[in-house]
């Protein structure tokens, strides 16, 4: 089975930065694309980036780009989030998401971490 | 951007009964679509995909219709345990969106 566990998440003030992870269990993580989708407290899912199985292709929300890096180590089946310059609204739960085998699908799903932004 | 528009924001039905649920791109996806269910506390899970295709494991009862702009969702026999939030997500182009959700209830 699947397991997907983040971790990282925390209190933070504005302007500041955090490092959000996610290691997957499975050995054929460098075989999947993979990306973080966020959700706010009582709101819907907002997609915030992805990464390429090769980490050659990266594609960012607009809401986050020039604040937020995706990248992955597939020696250690991990993804990141470097998250700077944070703001209030980037207040939420991280999920990393896993794509089908040879599909581009978010067919896996960690728990996600909670990230809180305030002074 | 692509704007997917989810209906009715919340369906309230009986166990047993048939639910259908609405998504609506604002221009064309083709079937790059996807269905999610969450459920409260939990992660989302991934239900159908390219609009029709059942993910492994979703119940029978679960089906997904559609193609170009508009979609549906629907549960042929609500059991207590679909009560959840659904959303549907596209993928044919960056960014990736997501629909606001439909909130399924068992009375």
């Amino acid at each position: 089975e699947v397991q997907l566990l983040e971790s990282g998440g925390e209190l933070a003030q504005p302007g500041g930065s955090l490092r959000l992870s996610c290691a997957d269990s499975e050995f054929t993580f460098s075989s999947h694309a993979m990306s973080w989708v966020r959700q706010a407290q009582g709101k819907g899912l907002e997609w915030v980036s992805s990464i390429t199985k090769g980490g050659d292709f990266i594609y960012y929300a607009d809401s986050v780009k020039g604040r937020f890096t995706i990248s992955r180590d597939n020696s250690k089946n991990t993804l990141y989030l470097q998250m700077n310059s944070l703001k209030v609204e980037d207040t939420a739960v991280y999920y990393c998401a896993k794509d089908l085998p040879d599909l581009d699908w978010f067919g896996f799903w960690g728990q996600g971490t909670l990230v809180t932004v305030s002074s | 951007e692509i704007v997917l528009t989810q209906s009715p924001a919340t369906l309230s039905l009986s166990p047993g009964e048939r639910a259908t649920l609405s998504c609506r791109a604002s221009q064309s996806v083709t079937t790059q679509l996807a269905w999610f269910q969450q459920k409260p506390g939990q992660a989302p899970r991934l239900l159908i995909y390219l609009a029709s295709y059942r993910a492994t494991g979703i119940p029978a009862r679960f089906s997904g219709s559609g193609s170009g702009t508009d979609f549906t969702l629907t549960i042929s026999s609500l059991e207590p345990e679909d009560s959840a939030v659904y959303y549907c997500q596209q993928r044919i182009n960056w960014p990736l969106t997501f629909g606001g959700g439909t909130k399924v209830e068992i009375k």
